[in-house]
């Protein structure tokens, strides 16, 4: 059973269009969390969702929108994608804020 | 504000050796601190963390770190390096209080030389 699961795994796409990442959580945690991580491996909070409501909101352009229909799921839409935006997504979960994180194992985007 | 330092990008020792990763912190409150581990082409997964209870804590695998107040450090120790131990490392920091703001180092890369 995988705690915490991402999809696609990868995801290759040309520049312009639109697409979703899905996450979803099995352990009953209130907040997910939405992460990028660049070629450096550099981690940066993108959101941050505790039981459905915002809470985090980096300076992430508009079109990245998280959405959670329930604490157990957070997606992440992504409007007219660009070359910029070919990262690792990760989808992380916490009990509350502040505690450990549980982390996705990734999406790859690729935008060509 | 609160920030968290890798103080090596990269750091490698012979399988058999201890191993040291160092991290400093910055933090207006009292801060939770974490480290993980990230193998190539995986998440990340949680070592260990600190919350304000023993100052030295233990952690999977065999690694442990120390909670240093006086010198804002919170270093990464294994008395003995595993070829299965090479992968990235990062610190993290969380302050309490409110909806804690979680700042992640930027990594320390661990090879471990047969």
């Amino acid at each position: 059973d995988t705690a915490v699961s991402q999809t696609p795994k990868y995801l290759v796409t040309q520049m312009g269009n639109d697409k979703s990442i899905k996450c979803e959580q099995n352990l009953g945690h209130d907040t997910m969390y939405w992460y990028k991580q660049d070629s450096k491996k550099f981690l940066k909070i993108m959101f941050s969702y505790n039981n459905k409501e915002l809470i985090i909101n980096e300076t992430v352009p508009n079109r990245f929108s998280p959405k959670s229909p329930d604490k157990a799921h957070l997606n992440l839409h992504i409007n007219s994608l660009e070359l910029g935006d070919s990262a690792v997504y990760f989808c992380a979960s916490s009990l509350r804020p502040g505690y450990g994180y549980t982390f996705g194992s990734g999406t790859r985007l690729t935008v060509v | 504000a609160q920030s968290v330092t890798q103080l090596d990008s990269h750091v490698s020792v012979s399988e058999g050796t201890p191993v040291l990763l160092r991290c400093n912190y910055s933090s207006s409150y009292s801060p939770s601190l974490f480290w993980y581990v990230q193998h190539p082409n995986k998440g990340l997964q949680l070592l260990l963390k600190y919350t304000s209870a023993a100052t030295l804590v233990k952690g999977i695998n065999g690694f442990e770190a120390e909670f240093k107040k006086s010198e804002t450090s919170f270093h990464l120790t294994k008395p003995s390096a595993h070829m299965s131990d090479a992968a990235e490392y990062f610190c993290v920091v969380s302050e309490a209080g409110g909806y804690q703001k979680v700042t992640f180092g930027t990594g320390t890369k661990l090879q471990v030389i047969p």
